[in-house]
């Protein structure tokens, strides 16, 4: 496996549109994060799953952001009537549950991210 | 709640020298871990060094060492013998264990540019 892969890499997209970007995490993983980075910022939550489940939301997920993950392996980010301030990077990031490890807290691997721009 | 502050927006160090960069945290949670990541121009986000908060002893990666200063609330960043390639920016972040979120919470990072 050669570690979380995100599609598209690049977006350019007219304000108004709707665009969805694909995070496919490490294979074995079971948690799954999307997160957005903005240009001088560090990277800010935005959503996780573990396996299927949606179970956290950051109140800076508008009504026109979804995201599913629809088997517990690839997840799927959705912004709808995209505008200009959703311009950023969105990156996906992985980890295992930190028990099958034996530790109780585990890293997060993260793709290289979906640069999106909205003109 | 749970924030991380990192105070240097930019740090210079000639090759070859150590270099620290600063992380300060917050958190009411008593398990939580300490997290740095590298990001190069490229943009991924490259996993360095974890520190456990019940964890006594400092953690080391190879050239990276965590100072953990848990009275001070204080993840520091050593990389020793700094290269060329080290330039890039540092994100300190932080996730608490048994508070209900799962969420890493990251700093607004530091940007090193090492010197030949």
């Amino acid at each position: 496996d050669t570690g979380v892969s995100q599609d598209p890499r690049h977006k350019i997209t007219k304000r108004g549109q709707n665009v969805t970007f694909r995070c496919d995490p490490i294979s074995e993983h079971n948690r799954l994060y999307w997160y957005r980075q903005t240009l001088g910022q560090g990277p800010e939550f935005l959503t996780y799953f573990q396996n299927e489940a949606q179970l956290e939301k950051s109140r800076l997920l508008s009504d026109r952001f979804s995201a599913e993950r629809p088997k517990g392996s690839f997840s799927t980010l959705e912004i709808q009537r995209t505008e200009q301030g959703d311009s950023a990077m969105y990156l996906c990031a992985s980890s295992l549950e930190p028990l099958r490890q034996g530790r109780w807290d585990t890293e997060a691997f993260f793709g290289q991210g979906t640069r999106l721009t909205v003109v | 709640a749970q924030k991380i502050t990192q105070t240097q927006p930019g740090m210079f160090v000639q090759e070859k020298e150590a270099v620290t960069l600063d992380c300060t945290y917050d958190t009411s949670d008593q398990s939580y871990g300490l997290f740095w990541y590298k990001q190069p121009s490229s943009g991924e986000m490259i996993f360095l060094i974890y520190q456990g908060s019940y964890d006594e002893q400092n953690a080391t990666e190879g050239r990276y060492s965590l100072n953990f200063q848990k009275a001070r609330k204080s993840a520091n960043l050593v990389i020793s013998a700094s290269q060329l390639g080290d330039s890039a920016m540092y994100f300190c972040a932080m996730r608490e264990v048994t508070s209900g979120t799962y969420k890493y919470i990251f700093g607004t990072g530091t940007r090193l540019k090492v010197l030949a």
